[in-house]
């Protein structure tokens, strides 16, 4: 059964730091990863989708790096702003059941102070 | 565009009682799911349907069942509703395939059960 843990569960930064986010999973026969972010009582907000055979995404100050082998993802954000204060949450695509389902963590809740 | 619409967005019911939830997938997409998140908890899969079929269950009781509409649109049912079904739930969208491309998600509908 694939699990997922997020580490920190919570972080608070002052504005402009740079921070990584970590995201591990037990079974890396994963078909694809995806990385949200949920502001609080919201939907999930898609941020970067990393292909099984891609090992990074970037988009704006956001980059998402994918070591399957060690069942491994980091996110990355740039100068960090009070808007992204947020929880963000890593899904790998679990093979079981032919790939229909994504399996989350408890996520990283972030806090960015001005 | 619409992105995934769900509703109603609250909702407050009794032990016992049924609750029937509306989804409607981001136009194009033939794949909708629907997870289910605690209170503090990450988002856990329900079921999967693409072209009106199932093709993905997760491990929810049999009160739970869904099916999808001719026009990709579905519904979630949840019959004797006990307190511990109180959560989120989100309704997420994928095309062009039934396990590729980014997965979108609604606002969610909150049910409170009492």
């Amino acid at each position: 059964k694939q699990e997922v843990t997020q580490i920190p569960a919570a972080l608070s930064v002052p504005e402009g730091e740079n921070l990584v986010l970590n995201c591990s999973f037990t079974d890396s026969a994963i078909y694809n990863l995806q990385w949200f972010r949920q502001d609080p009582g919201k939907g999930l907000t898609s941020l970067l989708l990393i292909q099984s055979s891609q090992r990074e995404q970037t988009s704006g100050r956001l980059n998402a790096s994918l070591d399957k082998s060690s069942g491994r993802s980091t996110l990355y954000i740039a100068a960090s702003q009070p808007g992204d204060s947020a929880t963000y949450l890593c899904a790998p695509q679990d093979p079981d059941q032919a790939g229909t389902a994504l399996i989350f963590g408890k996520g990283t809740t972030l806090s960015v102070s001005s | 565009d619409a992105g995934v619409t769900q509703s109603p967005t609250h909702l407050i019911k009794t032990r016992g009682q049924h609750v029937t939830l509306r989804c409607s997938p981001i136009s194009g997409h033939k794949s909708v799911s629907w997870y289910q998140q605690v209170l503090g908890q990450g988002p856990q899969f329900i079921f999967q349907y693409y072209e009106k079929e199932e093709r993905g269950r997760g491990n929810f009781p049999d009160r739970f069942s869904a099916r999808q509409f001719p026009n990709y649109s579905s519904e979630l049912n949840v019959n004797a509703l006990l307190l511990g079904d109180s959560a989120l739930y989100l309704c997420a969208s994928r095309g062009p395939g039934v396990n590729t491309g980014e997965l979108f998600f609604g606002e969610g509908s909150r049910l409170t059960v009492l």
